[in-house]
């Protein structure tokens, strides 16, 4: 059972470069959404789907793309990466929504930007 | 702005004994409390989703309970092993206003059992 899928693992960037973070999930779930974990504080979500073509930011969007063209993918662009945007990013999807369902997560991507 | 609060930030415990840690949440407009186990290098795994008022739930030796009025919620785990070693987040789903949206993590509680 793969679940939901994320890659790269780890990733080193410089300041300004751009790149994208991939996920995803074989479980036909509608629902999408990133988070990232830093130390000392809760995943704090950054983008969500709630199905192809519909995306909304979260609580910290600012610095990030996303688009949902299919079902099962859900890409996470970051557009100049900043030093500020090293973390852990996680993806994870819901058969329902956060208010009913629970999340599956992705085995996350570690980022350093320098 | 959504707080969820865990307690205690981190907890020793030895093997055999049992042991039980808080989250609390906002009491008004309750949709569902998530607890979710997250083991190191591993990814968070979900527990339990709780929507009820005086909901109780149980996987194995680990069970949870809910107060939606006043706002919290117990996890208990009954005769710790050392597989029990783990970060336990409990989650509650951002207010938008609309439909679905994302979930508020509490920054958890990280249990230690030793042999």
């Amino acid at each position: 059972n793969a679940g939901v899928t994320q890659t790269p693992k780890f990733q080193v960037l410089k300041t300004g470069q751009s790149m994208t973070l991939q996920c995803a999930q074989d479980m036909n779930h509608e629902y999408m959404s990133w988070y990232r974990q830093d130390p000392g504080m809760g995943l704090r979500l950054i983008h969500y789907s709630v199905g192809a073509g519909i995306t909304d930011q979260g609580e910290v969007p600012n610095g990030y793309n996303v688009s949902r063209s299919t079902t099962e993918d859900f890409p996470l662009r970051l557009l100049s990466a900043a030093p500020s945007q090293t973390s852990v990013y996680f993806c994870a999807s819901s058969p329902g929504t956060p208010r009913t369902g629970e999340l599956f997560f992705g085995e996350g991507s570690r980022l350093t930007v320098l | 702005i959504l707080n969820v609060e865990q307690s205690p930030q981190s907890l020793h415990v030895q093997e055999g004994d049992s042991t039980n840690f808080t989250c609390s949440f906002p009491s008004s407009n309750f949709y569902a409390l998530h607890w979710y186990r997250w083991e190191t290098a591993k990814s968070p795994e979900a527990l339990f989703v709780m929507t009820l008022n005086g909901d109780e739930k149980k996987k194995g030796r680990i069970s949870a309970t809910l107060n939606t009025k006043e706002g919290y919620s117990y996890l208990y785990i009954k005769g710790s092993q050392p597989e029990d070693s783990a970060t336990y987040l409990c989650a509650f789903p951002r207010y938008s206003g609309g439909g679905a949206d994302g979930l508020t993590f509490g920054k958890g509680t990280h249990l230690i059992i030793q042999p």
